[in-house]
């Protein structure tokens, strides 16, 4: 399968626990996006890539939230002190960007948390 | 600054039309449109750039107003298939090569027999 991957696909944690999930895109993409959905919205944008370097951080993001993507291949999302708020589909998708050129998204099976 | 959809939500017989409105208040880069299926990962539909490009798949078709930043997607001849969530994606320009993006409101279609 050469699709964007995601790990684990379902995650229960009790709260205040630090939870860290995975994505591995597609091999030649350079672009790796975190968005996060809760039931009936649609994704909110929390933060994206291009190679290594994190070029755009939504405020919804909060200094407990970390995302990395130190060799500019896969992408760990850390959340650390999970609150019950934090419960939702943790969605990945890569892209790829030449030059001025937008490609589509393509988003994997994405990580359902449940904070209990 | 997130974009709007109208209309939130339609309801089709097969073989019907349908116009799904994405509407901005940002000077957009690009528009992307996607369907999602309950419990699944959103999928890809089209994409339209500024100055007219567009690229897509499937038998759909989609337009891009840059003056009034808004975007039109049309589903022609509806099947079974089409029924989900449609969502607008929009993007731009921020500064020093960077972009942002968000993805609009959605509106929930469902295609009937």
């Amino acid at each position: 399968d050469t699709g964007v991957s995601q790990d684990p696909r379902h995650k229960i944690t009790k709260r205040g626990q630090n939870v860290t999930f995975r994505c591995d895109p597609i091999s030649e993409h350079n672009r790796l996006y975190w968005y996060r959905q809760t039931l009936g919205q649609g994704p909110e944008f929390l933060t994206y890539f291009q190679n290594e370097a994190q070029l755009e951080k939504s405020r919804l993001l909060s200094d407990r939230f970390s995302a990395e993507r130190p060799k500019g291949s896969f992408s760990t999302l850390e959340i650390q002190r999970t609150e019950q708020g934090d419960s939702a589909m943790y969605l990945c998708a890569s892209s790829l960007k030449i030059l001025t050129r937008i490609n589509e998204q393509f988003f994997g099976p994405g990580t359902r948390l449940t904070v209990l | 600054q997130q974009p709007v959809q109208s209309p939130q939500a339609v309801i089709l017989r097969e073989g019907e039309d349908a116009v799904i409105n994405c509407s901005s208040s940002k000077a957009l880069y690009s528009v992307h449109w996607y369907r999602q299926k309950h419990g699944e990962a959103p999928v890809f539909l089209m994409i339209l750039l500024k100055g007219g490009e567009q690229k897509g798949h499937e038998k759909i078709s989609a337009s891009f107003n840059e003056k009034k930043q808004q975007s039109s997607l049309y589903l022609t001849a509806s099947q079974l298939s089409y029924s989900g969530t449609y969502f607008c994606g929009t993007e731009w320009y921020v500064a020093s090569g960077t972009y942002k993006y968000i993805f609009g409101t959605g509106t929930r279609l469902k295609v009937l027999a």
